[in-house]
């Protein structure tokens, strides 16, 4: 059974550093085709994709967070850590970490998140 | 980027009936689109895989269809338990993209 768990500061003054940690289980990200994706929520708004993190190390991140963000796992933990510097109230959200799976289908490859913990709530307030 | 577009934004509807929520894409996505069901307090539960395909334990009401640029998630006779937003998702290049999401109200 694969469980997702977010955890971190509830509250963060603006421009300092928010560090996050997923720890899940069920799963290694040692694995081939697995990965661990960051997703957030603004209070009453829709879900922005964050970063995301392979078996292989291989990252991604979204284009207009990617000054800001980085993405790191540590497998002997069954840990991803995001940071993100210099946060603003905007950022303030619902920080969200999920598994990505991939299936094969007629020679294509498809990955989605399937999994997600229950998520963190950010403040971002002096 | 590829942009997500769903609508309605809302959708206030009767058990029982049936709801279709569209997704369109800003360019051809093929099947890489996926739709999420989200709760108030709760974080998003996969319900279609790849535009067609049921995830795990989704009862058999919902389903998904499309290709391209265009897809839809239908709740065929809806119950007062499906009331939540509604996400699809592509993940067929980066940036990974949400749409703006539907919200289903049971009347």
């Amino acid at each position: 059974q694969i469980t997702l768990k977010e955890s971190g500061p509830t509250l963060v003054k603006p421009t300092q550093t928010l560090t996050l940690t997923c720890t899940f289980s069920g799963f290694s990200l040692s694995t081939s085709g697995v990965g661990v994706g960051w997703i957030r929520q603004p209070p009453g708004k829709a879900l922005e994709w964050l970063a995301l993190i392979y078996w292989d190390d291989n990252k991604h991140y979204s284009p207009s967070l990617k000054s800001r963000l980085t993405i790191a796992k540590d497998t002997s933990k069954n840990q991803v850590v995001l940071t993100m510097t210099n946060m603003d109230p905007v950022d303030a959200a619902t920080y969200y970490c999920a598994h990505r799976s991939l299936t094969m289908l007629q020679g294509s490859a498809y990955w989605y998140f399937d999994l997600w913990g229950r998520g963190t709530l950010v403040t971002v307030s002096s | 980027e590829i942009v997500l577009t769903q609508s309605p934004d809302f959708q206030s509807v009767t058990p029982k009936e049936k709801v279709t929520i569209t997704c369109r894409a800003s360019q051809s996505i093929g099947i890489s689109l996926h739709w999420y069901q989200q709760k108030p307090q709760q974080s998003p539960k996969l319900l279609i895989k790849y535009a067609s395909q049921s995830f795990s334990g989704v009862p058999s009401r919902f389903s998904g269809s499309g290709s391209g640029t265009h897809f839809t998630l239908t709740i065929n006779s809806l119950e007062a338990e499906d009331a939540a937003t509604y996400y699809c998702h592509q993940s067929n290049s980066f940036p990974l993209t949400f749409g703006g999401g539907t919200k289903v109200e049971i009347k």
